[in-house]
């Protein structure tokens, strides 16, 4: 089936504008990731949500990301404010199904933020 | 705080050779250890996971070592091809919890 989708592959805004990211995940998989990664840099979490469970947003810079999961399926990352050291790779993952059920994570291919 | 790193950035092979990736992890209560794969413009794919009751793995042309004392992890790739130039992050959790923590990350260079 389809893999985890992301939109859009890239996004180049104004310091100070809001932006939306979003996530398709795989069908069925009832975990969802979201990790910024800076050049040249690793994975940085940001945000976990694990079905109808309250998400774990211990990653999350600042106040001014925020996410949301609607339905179990669809997730947006949403950066307000936004500054140039949010300028990163925003991936996102899911898990759920398989013989390594949630710790094996499904990639999508990220929205590459730049922020001028 | 806790955190995963890599003794080296860049890794320079001939394709054909040997690979050996390294990472050395933080938390000695991780028991669970993911190698992954990135290519240029994709998300990460997972390539081979270890237990902490393991301390080798092996895949198809891959093979993990976890050694526990020294809390460090290998990936070693046979017969590297150019088609393993990529870069390659370990992780590290604990069962039980969801989070995975990355390492910075290894960039694997194959030439022909």
């Amino acid at each position: 089936g389809a893999g985890v989708s992301q939109s859009p592959s890239n996004k180049v805004t104004e310091k100070g504008k809001d932006v939306e990211l979003r996530c398709d995940p795989i069908s069925g998989h009832t975990a969802l990731y979201w990790y910024r990664q800076s050049l040249g840099q690793g994975l940085e979490f940001l945000i976990y949500f694990q079905g109808n469970s309250a998400p774990d947003k211990s990653g999350l810079p600042s106040d001014r990301f925020s996410a949301e999961r609607t339905g179990g399926s669809v997730s947006t990352l949403t950066i307000q404010r936004t500054q140039q050291e949010d300028s990163a790779v925003y991936l996102c993952a899911s898990s759920g199904r398989g013989a390594r059920g949630i710790y094996e994570q499904y990639f999508g291919p990220g929205t590459r933020l730049t922020v001028t | 705080g806790e955190s995963v790193g890599l003794h080296l950035p860049t890794l320079s092979v001939q394709e054909g050779d040997n690979s050996i990736i390294n990472c050395a992890y933080s938390n000695s209560a991780s028991d669970y250890f993911i190698w992954y794969k990135q290519e240029s413009g994709k998300g990460p794919q997972f390539i081979i996971d270890i237990r902490s009751n393991m301390d080798k793995r092996q895949g198809q042309r891959v093979t993990v070592l976890l050694n526990k004392t020294v809390k460090h992890l290998s990936l070693q790739i046979a017969a590297t091809q150019p088609g393993d130039s990529a870069v390659y992050f370990c992780a590290e959790t604990r069962l039980g919890f969801q989070k995975l923590v990355f390492g910075t990350g290894t960039r694997l260079l194959v030439s022909p």
